[in-house]
């Protein structure tokens, strides 16, 4: 099976821009979560779609938003970019919510 | 507040060596936890869950709820071990549910032949 793919694997943005991120789940995983990792934070939960249906949250403002569509696959939007939303944004897939699989992640830089 | 802590940046061992990489954590209610593991170069994976209280490549973890702790232990480190190691908690709303995890810091494990 391929594994979690996300797109794009790089991205550069000035602040005040909007950028979405995509994540391709593993085929028959229906749950996707959403995590950011940086140096000082490390890994931080965003959020989780579970068959299009957002079942968990984390502690990040309004511009973080994300949706699954009815294949699964899953986008996740940041509006209004600021300096410190420079991160590796990971996506993992899982069936129902057990064991994760993660994808490479895509690294965000704001400029 | 859910909280995981691992309070060893890093640790050196040499190969052949017990490890020990500690955890702690802070929940209220009967926690799930988790190891993941990031080979170089390689994806985040799970190692181990506490729940399936198995051994995977020679590690091992014990729930101590006294403790609140999770420690991960290996009696003989190997140099492929060398990576980093991240202690986990599910904090979801759904029982057993990995989707929303809250990780420690990390632990970088180096092995040295």
């Amino acid at each position: 099976k391929a594994g979690v793919t996300q797109t794009p694997r790089y991205l550069i943005k000035t602040r005040g821009q909007q950028v979405t991120l995509s994540c391709s789940p593993i085929s028959g995983h229906r749950s996707v979560s959403w995590y950011q990792q940086t140096p000082g934070q490390g890994l931080q939960f965003l959020f989780e779609y579970f068959s299009e249906t957002q079942r968990n949250k984390g502690n990040f403002p309004g511009r973080f938003s994300g949706r699954q569509f009815s294949n699964s696959r899953s986008e996740m939007n940041v509006s209004t970019l600021e300096l410190g939303d420079s991160a590796l944004y990971l996506c993992a897939s899982s069936f129902w919510g057990e064991k994760l699989f993660f994808g490479s992640g895509t690294q965000l830089s704001v400029l | 507040a859910q909280r995981v802590t691992q309070p060893e940046k890093l640790l050196s061992v040499f190969k052949g060596a017990p490890v020990e990489l500690k955890c702690n954590y802070s929940y209220s209610g009967s926690p799930e936890l988790f190891w993941y593991v990031q080979y170089s170069r390689q994806r985040l994976q799970l190692l181990l869950r506490h729940i399936s209280r198995e051994s995977i490549k020679g590690f091992t973890a014990d729930l101590n709820k006294g403790e609140t702790s999770f420690h991960l232990k290996k009696p003989f480190a190997q140099e492929e071990d060398s990576a980093m190691y991240y202690c986990a908690l599910s904090g979801g709303n759904y029982g057993g549910s990995q989707g929303n995890l809250i990780f420690g810091k990390g632990t970088k494990l180096s092995v040295k032949p």
